[in-house]
């Protein structure tokens, strides 16, 4: 069974700082992992996502993420943040070995607060 | 454009009646899922299909129920209603298998028991 930590629940920051919302994962086989990002009121959207190859991945609104396979994390960066980014922000996992639906795994969710 | 709709964004029922929840995806995807979110929480998946008339448990199906007769809808049942299942609900939609694919989200819908 897969499991996701995003050990910080909320990350306040001012508008153009760097920002780093952390997500470790435990798996005995190697995952798929995604970033996606709910406004309020809103469903979920993709930022990223990591399958294979290069493991720094760059994704939409000006967001990247590095995953790092033996601390077992994919932490996502932004080195400057505007307000509108605030929002909540959910890594998750899957299995390759999916037989049928890809299902996700999701962690708890990080609250970015971005104030001027 | 990807679309997933859920047919309400806010509801209220009461405690004990039967509570249909219905989402419509327009991309001829394979797969369909309902999530629940509930703060600190994060989502925990309820039932997934991964074709018509095909239903798996998540890991909370306890309380609730689906039914997938078109592929492009996918409904998820509260038997009877309970307070406790006052929470915010998810579908989303996927395509083909393998677990590469990302789950294309509704925007929610809020529903309250009283």
């Amino acid at each position: 069974a897969q499991s996701v930590t995003q050990l910080d629940s909320q990350v306040p920051v001012f508008e153009e700082a760097p920002v780093e919302l952390r997500c470790n994962y435990s798996s005995s086989v190697s995952v798929y992992l995604f970033w996606y990002v709910q406004y309020p009121n809103q469903g979920l959207q993709l930022l990223l996502k990591y399958l294979s190859g290069s493991t720094l991945v760059k994704g939409i609104n000006g967001f990247e993420a590095e995953f790092n396979k033996s601390q077992t994390s994919f932490h996502l960066r932004k080195p400057s943040v505007h307000i509108s980014d605030t929002a909540e922000y959910f890594c998750a996992v899957s299995d390759p070995r999916t037989g049928t639906a890809s299902k996700l795994t999701f962690g708890t969710g990080t609250r970015l607060q971005v104030t001027l | 454009d990807v679309k997933v709709t859920q047919s309400s964004r806010y509801l209220v029922k009461r405690t004990g009646e039967k509570v249909f929840l219905e989402c419509v995806q327009d991309m001829d995807h394979e797969n369909m899922f309902w999530y629940r979110q509930d703060p600190g929480l994060g989502l925990r998946l309820i039932y997934f299909s991964y074709d018509v008339k095909m239903k798996e448990k998540g890991d909370i199906p306890e309380g609730y129920s689906v039914s997938r007769e078109k592929k492009e809808r996918f409904s998820l049942i509260l038997e009877s209603a309970s307070t406790n299942q006052t929470s915010m609900y998810l579908c989303a939609s996927s395509p083909g298998t393998g677990g590469n694919q990302p789950q294309h989200f509704g925007d929610g819908t809020r529903l309250s028991i009283l």
